[in-house]
């Protein structure tokens, strides 16, 4: 069964860092592309973050570009996401998902919550 | 960037009832877009894929349908588990983008 499994949110004040993981497991996590995604409290979905299966390339939505690092380690099938200079706007639950086929997300993980606050 | 608008924001419906929902995109992005459905305190879960695929495991209620910027999913028959929210998503250009979701509730 693929299962991607996030860890590593809780409360943090402004300005502060964080850094996410997810652990994946039930597929070959080496040649998959991997995402996070985020949802602030009773809002939607944003995609934030790719990275390649090789970690050559990655991409950024310019809300965190600059602020935040994706990253992996496919000896441990595990993706990061370094977080820095939070800002209370960066308050969500944090998804990771693997790419799809094209850029769609399949499947997600049950997601890691970031509260950024004073 | 590529906006997506879905509509309705919320739909009311009762269960053994056919609903669509719609999702524009800001430009054309042929049939790249996905459609996923969320369960309050889930995590969403792909249904749709390339504008009218069906994911694996997803039941044929579910339907997609469009290309270019105008695309619909249609769930006939309702059933309990399907009142949830609905996202679209463009995956045609970097940064792939959603649309701000439909909220189908019971009537």
């Amino acid at each position: 069964e693929v299962q991607l499994l996030e860890s590593g949110g809780g409360l943090v004040q402004p300005g502060g860092s964080l850094r996410l993981s997810c652990a994946a497991s039930g597929f070959r996590f080496s040649t998959s592309s991997m995402n996070w995604v985020r949802q602030a409290p009773g809002k939607g979905l944003e995609w934030i973050s790719y990275i390649t299966s090789s970690g050559d390339t990655v991409y950024y939505a310019d809300s965190v570009k600059g602020r935040f690092t994706i990253s992996r380690d496919n000896a441990k099938d595990t993706v990061f996401l370094q977080m820095h200079s939070l800002r209370v706007e960066d308050t969500a639950v944090y998804y990771c998902a693997k790419t799809g086929g094209a850029n769609w997300f399949d499947p997600w993980g049950q997601g890691t919550l970031v509260t950024v606050s004073s | 960037d590529i906006q997506m608008t879905q509509s309705p924001s919320t739909l009311s419906a009762s269960v053994g009832d056919t609903v669509t929902i719609t999702c524009r995109a800001s430009q054309t992005i042929s049939t790249w877009l996905a459609w996923y459905q969320q369960q309050p305190g889930r995590a969403p879960k792909l249904l749709i894929y390339k504008a009218s695929s069906l994911q694996s495991g997803v039941p044929s209620r579910f339907s997609g349908s469009g290309s270019g910027t105008e695309f619909t999913l249609t769930i006939t028959s309702l059933q309990p588990d399907d009142f949830a929210s609905y996202y679209c998503q463009q995956y045609d250009n970097y940064p792939w983008t959603f649309g701000q979701g439909t909220k189908l509730e019971i009537k």
